[in-house]
């Protein structure tokens, strides 16, 4: 398996302030994380895939300025919300890809409330 | 969208086999059957997969019906720390995990 980080565990923000939330591999070398979100009683939803070294690729919908990847090194990926909204209240999931085939392994969440 | 259809819940008496459906009429010749649970508040937990052949871990077996177009997962003695969402995901090497609702499964005592 893997063994994946995230930092903080939760955070309560005022509307408007960034907020940024780290991912790391603790065991191995990524190259690629990802990163999704679960709004409460839903599924979780891709957002993006940070690629070391390169721009992040984000999915439809997601808008590549208000959540800034920073992919800096093979076992960091950060996620930034910026101007944080209400409506960008929920949980924050990483993940790291390995094995084969490749089988994606999960950091234990972040929990982002916005007042 | 999720390729994979599974029951919204599941009860399962503490100490029983707790078996999980999933179907996946549509799936193709090189996708993975993957399992993963998130227990409330947590990340998803990888469970096991498979492609063609019935697995088994320390964890769980998975069942694959020979056309493959559906698979279980069966848990052999379901506790109470088993109560979770499980997922059932097909996915092919370089495809995104599109995660679908799920099934709510409640170990009871």
């Amino acid at each position: 398996g893997a063994v994946v980080s995230q930092h903080p565990s939760w955070v309560i923000c005022k509307s408007g302030t960034s907020v940024k939330i780290e991912c790391r591999s603790l065991d191995f070398q990524a190259t690629t994380m990802f990163w999704y979100r679960q709004f409460p009683k839903q599924s979780l939803m891709l957002m993006a895939t940070s690629n070391e070294g390169s721009k992040a690729t984000y999915e439809q919908g997601v808008e590549k300025d208000k959540f800034l990847i920073n992919h800096a090194s093979l076992t960091l990926s950060t996620l930034t919300v910026t101007s944080a909204h209400p409506e960008d209240s929920s949980f924050y999931i990483c993940s790291v890809e390995r094995g084969g085939p490749d089988t994606q392994y999960f950091g234990p969440g972040t929990r982002l409330t916005v007042l | 969208d999720a390729k994979t259809t599974q029951p919204t819940s599941m009860d399962c008496a503490e100490g029983r086999a707790a078996n999980l459906p999933c179907n996946h009429s549509t799936i193709s010749g090189n996708e993975y059957v993957y399992w993963y649970r998130q227990i409330h508040s947590q990340g998803p937990q990888y469970i096991i997969h498979g492609l063609k052949n019935n697995e088994t871990n320390e964890m769980a077996s998975l069942i694959i019906t020979e056309d493959r177009k559906s698979s279980t997962l069966i848990l052999p003695h379901a506790t109470l720390r088993d109560t979770a969402v499980y997922y059932c995901i097909v996915r092919d090497y370089g495809q995104n995990f599109v995660f679908g609702p799920g099934t709510r499964l409640s170990v009871l005592p």
